[in-house]
């Protein structure tokens, strides 16, 4: 079966550090794989998107990035953080359009 | 672009009662719909999905959800509430012509349940 582990669970960050969040999937190839950003009280926002290895589409302008160096494997980093990146991050994935999304557990990072 | 709307960002609903959470989205065919469930400090589970067929979809923890395209409306339903039904629901709407099998959030309803 397809699982996906994302960690850390929680992270606090000072401002200027960087950051780097991974996220594995397990049990599948070639999958499409998400980062979105989750504001305390506020909806999901589609961070970057990745069809491939290598191929990452950005959704918002920001002082974040990610990479796909391996088929099952998505990161996301930056080299500065700010405190406005603070947030619950999660992954996800999916094999195809009418499948919907599987989630990880998500990562809580708090910028000091 | 597609939008998705879930007007209630909140509903206190008593155990036992019925619930139902409204989803409205716009886009100009038929999308793919999804409704996502969200405990506290959590990842997303997905309750139920539509994209063809049967208007009304069962889903898994005793929910539906009836898909109605004259009202652009994608309502989660449950006859009965368990307390452990409180958390945040999220509507969901994909685009099948779109690359990268995106989906776009609404902005989620938070469900209360008092005993």
């Amino acid at each position: 079966s397809q699982t996906i582990h994302q960690w850390p669970a929680t992270l606090v960050q000072p401002v200027g550090s960087p950051l780097s969040l991974e996220c594995t999937v397990e049990g599948t190839s070639n999958p499409n794989l998400y980062w979105y950003r989750q504001a305390a009280g506020r909806g999901l926002q589609l961070l970057f998107y990745s069809v491939g290895i290598g191929q990452i589409s950005s959704e918002v302008p920001q002082n974040l990035s990610a990479s796909r160096p391996q088929d099952r494997q998505f990161i996301l980093s930056s080299k500065k953080l700010l405190l406005s990146d603070s947030g619950f991050y999660l992954c996800a994935w999916t094999p195809g359009p009418s499948r919907g999304y599987t989630f990880g557990s998500g990562t809580r990072l708090t910028v000091v | 672009a597609q939008s998705v709307t879930q007007p209630d960002i909140h509903i206190t609903v008593s155990e036992g009662a019925s619930l139902e959470l409204r989803c409205n989205y716009s886009y100009g065919a038929t999308p793919y719909l999804f409704w996502y469930v969200q405990s506290p400090g959590q990842g997303l589970q997905l309750l139920l999905k539509y994209f063809s067929g049967d208007t009304l979809v069962q889903g898994i923890k005793g929910f539906e959800a009836e898909f109605k395209r004259s009202q652009s409306s994608f309502n989660l339903r449950k006859p009965s509430v368990h307390w452990s039904d409180a958390a945040e629901y999220f509507c969901a709407v994909g685009d099948p012509q779109a690359a990268g099998n995106k989906l776009t959030f609404g902005g989620g309803t938070r469900v209360l349940v008092k005993p």
